[in-house]
């Protein structure tokens, strides 16, 4: 079964500044998706980023980019130019690249890490 | 275009009541998804429909959890009798389809609280 870890529960970083989010993941599947989402206290589950496994080139939105290393089953998320509209927790989450139903449809995600931005 | 809608958005009953939670999905979403977040923990997925067909319902309690998509759009999960641990947000998703290149877009769950 597929596991994702977020090692760090709380982060901080100053406005404008960068941080990074740590993630990584067991699978032994070879192909599949990785995202990154972001829960504010409304509660809403927002999609940030999304990286595919196949793709070799890092994906990037706008202030968002992934650090991605297949081998070591690493996936980074890099906030640039923080601002205070960031603050949240931010989840990673798995999915299979499977076609069809099952449990290769379902996302499996990590335990989060909560980000603070200070003005 | 409107986003998945649910209701209650919270919910206070004592163990061993019943309750129930209703989602509507994004319109034309063939894929609707039911998760529970505990408290400091990620989403877990508790059932899965396709239209409304189940695709995966292995971490559901079925002992006291249930869940049915009528005419495959609307859903909903019912919990009888609750317990103490069932105390969590309830999230619902859908997407256009299964495959994994579909996003899967979430409604602003439902905080349930059991006392």
């Amino acid at each position: 079964a597929q596991t994702v870890t977020q090692s760090q529960p709380e982060m901080s970083v100053q406005e404008a500044e960068t941080v990074t989010l740590s993630c990584t993941y067991d699978t032994s599947e070879s192909d599949y998706y990785l995202f990154w989402y972001k829960q504010p206290p409304s509660r809403q589950m927002i999609l940030v980023i999304r990286q595919e496994a196949y793709k070799q080139q890092n994906a990037t939105e706008n202030r968002f980019s992934v650090n991605f290393q297949k081998a070591a089953k690493s996936f980074s998320l890099k906030i640039s130019d923080s601002q205070l509209g960031d603050a949240a927790m931010y989840f990673c989450a798995y999915r299979s690249r499977g076609l069809y139903g099952g449990s290769q449809g379902n996302l499996i995600f990590g335990k989060g890490t909560k980000l603070s931005v200070k003005p | 275009e409107a986003g998945v809608a649910q209701s209650p958005r919270y919910k206070i009953i004592e163990k061993r009541q019943s309750v129930a939670f209703w989602c509507n999905p994004i319109s034309g979403h063939a894929t609707l998804y039911w998760y529970q977040q505990i408290l400091g923990q990620g989403p877990k997925l508790l059932i899965q429909f396709q239209n409304n067909g189940v695709v995966d319902d292995s971490q559901l309690p079925k002992d006291r959890f249930s869940a049915e998509r009528l005419k495959g759009v609307d859903s909903t999960l019912k919990i009888q009798p609750a317990k103490l641990e069932d105390s969590a947000v309830y999230l619902c998703a859908s997407s256009p389809g299964v495959a994994p290149s579909y996003e899967q877009y979430f409604g602003p769950g439902t905080r349930l609280t059991v006392t």
